[in-house]
């Protein structure tokens, strides 16, 4: 069964360190999502790709955060630098573009970010 | 923007009874609605959706509400088991029913479901 993968599955970083996550979505999934769940919530958007194209940053804080979909596949989300409330899991989602049967969003395992 | 409350945060309950979670939302334009069960340490997974279009939607032990009117829509598992202990979230979204549109879901705070045995 395909599959959203992420990685690192964890990190550890230093405030004021820069850091980076990467995310595969599923092949032909032409819409990515970044999520930040932090603990006992619900994922909260920050950025939402169609193929290469941001659809929706608003809530990114781009200060700090920046993402890319250079090539419409893959997608890289970075931070710096790293602050101690940036800690929680990133998810990363894609699906099929709006107006297809199927639009559920398939998650990744995520990568839980601890700064320290 | 979007916004999706949902309620309880907890709900404790014994082995073959039944839980109810609800969730409202705000923008009338939203027309899907899935839920998600995530498991502790695991990622969210899609159990059922509904679409607008449609006011009931059920899968086994698993029923979803929608009252378009009202913008609520609840999740109804019924002689619920251990195995369903894990934390859901619902979602609304629009753009799944127009062509070329966008989807982007707005999550509910999600309800931690513990099913004592």
């Amino acid at each position: 069964e395909a599959e959203v993968a992420q990685s690192p599955r964890y990190k550890i970083t230093e405030k004021s360190q820069a850091v980076a996550f990467w995310c595969d979505p599923i092949s032909g999934h032409a819409t990515l999502y970044w999520y930040r769940q932090i603990l006992g919530q619900g994922p909260e958007l920050l950025v939402q790709f169609q193929d290469e194209s941001v659809v929706d940053d608003s809530q990114l804080p781009k200060d700090r955060f920046s993402a890319e979909r250079l090539k419409g596949v893959d997608s890289t989300l970075k931070i710096q630098p790293a602050e101690l409330g940036d800690s929680a899991m990133y998810l990363c989602a894609s699906s099929l573009p709006a107006g297809r049967l199927n639009t559920e969003a398939f998650f990744g395992q995520g990568t839980r970010l601890t700064v320290v | 923007g979007e916004n999706v409350e949902q309620h309880p945060s907890t709900l404790s309950v014994q082995e073959g009874d039944s839980a109810v979670i609800k969730c409202t939302y705000s923008d009338s334009a939203s027309n899907y609605f899935p839920w998600y069960k995530q498991e502790l340490g695991k990622r969210p997974q899609l159990i059922i959706d509904i679409r607008s279009n449609v006011g009931e939607k059920k899968d086994q032990r698993i029923a979803v509400t929608l009252n378009k009117t009202a913008k609520h829509f609840s999740l109804h598992i019924t002689e619920t088991q251990p195995e369903d202990s894990a934390v859901y979230f619902c979602a609304a979204s629009t753009g799944a029913l127009a062509s070329g549109g966008s989807y982007i879901p707005t999550f509910g705070r999600g309800t931690s479901l513990i099913v004592h045995p």
